[in-house]
């Protein structure tokens, strides 16, 4: 069965730097979705994507996050210059049509 | 905020029928129910989704109140790895809408 996967499961970082998410989606489908989660709290949307544009962003993605899907397979989220307060899991998803599936998540540490 | 309401926590003795309620009294009309799970803090599981009708597949069963302001999801023959927190979720049928999480209900299946 088709499923989302994510690269690196576990991504360690110092304040200030970059960091790269990667997401491969399920092939055939269309929308892409980055979402995260901080320890012991809800899941939170931070910004869904088509047609290789943003098509809605949450408060939490501002101008420090971007995405971009580079080539046919690969949907990436950019942190410029991460926060301590960025230290999440961070979960891909990807839908046909309605139904959204869910990669098993990166956590993000940020020391 | 989420527009629905679910209990925090639920028991269940292994081999026995879980169901969680949720409340979803604001509803629209275009807005389907779904429901995830999440385990420990891997990447949520789509379970099953519906409008109006009851709809099962092989992992629950869902039950849409006729004025479709509650729903129940039954796990027909619980097991220990069916402990996870379960989220019910209104969306939007149009695709590219976020998901908006709740704080869902813990379910502990006990043996």
């Amino acid at each position: 069965e088709p499923e989302v996967t994510q690269t690196p499961s576990h991504q360690v970082t110092q304040m200030g730097q970059e960091v790269i998410l990667r997401c491969v989606p399920i092939s055939n489908h269309l929308y892409f979705y980055w979402y995260r989660q901080i320890l012991g709290q809800k899941v939170e949307f931070l910004v869904s994507f088509y047609n290789n544009e943003i098509s809605e962003k949450s408060e939490i993605f501002d101008d420090q996050f971007s995405v971009e899907r580079p080539d046919g397979s690969n949907f990436t989220l950019k942190i410029r210059s991460t926060k301590l307060e960025d230290s999440a899991m961070y979960f891909c998803a990807s839908s046909l049509k309605g139904t959204q599936y869910f990669g098993p998540g990166t956590r993000l540490t940020v020391l | 905020d989420a527009k629905t309401t679910q209990p925090p926590s639920m028991d269940c003795a292994e081999g026995r029928a879980a169901n969680l309620p949720c409340n979803h009294s604001t509803i629209s009309g275009n807005e389907y129910v779904y429901w995830y799970r999440q385990i420990h803090s891997q990447g949520p599981q789509y379970i099953i989704h519906g409008l109006k009708n009851n709809e099962t597949n092989e992992m629950a069963s869902l039950i849409i109140t006729e004025d479709r302001k509650s729903s129940t999801l039954i796990l027909p023959h619980a097991t220990l790895r069916d402990t996870a927190v379960y989220y019910c979720i209104s969306k939007s049928s149009d695709s590219n809408y976020q998901l908006i999480w709740g704080a869902g209900t813990k379910l502990i299946i006990k043996p």
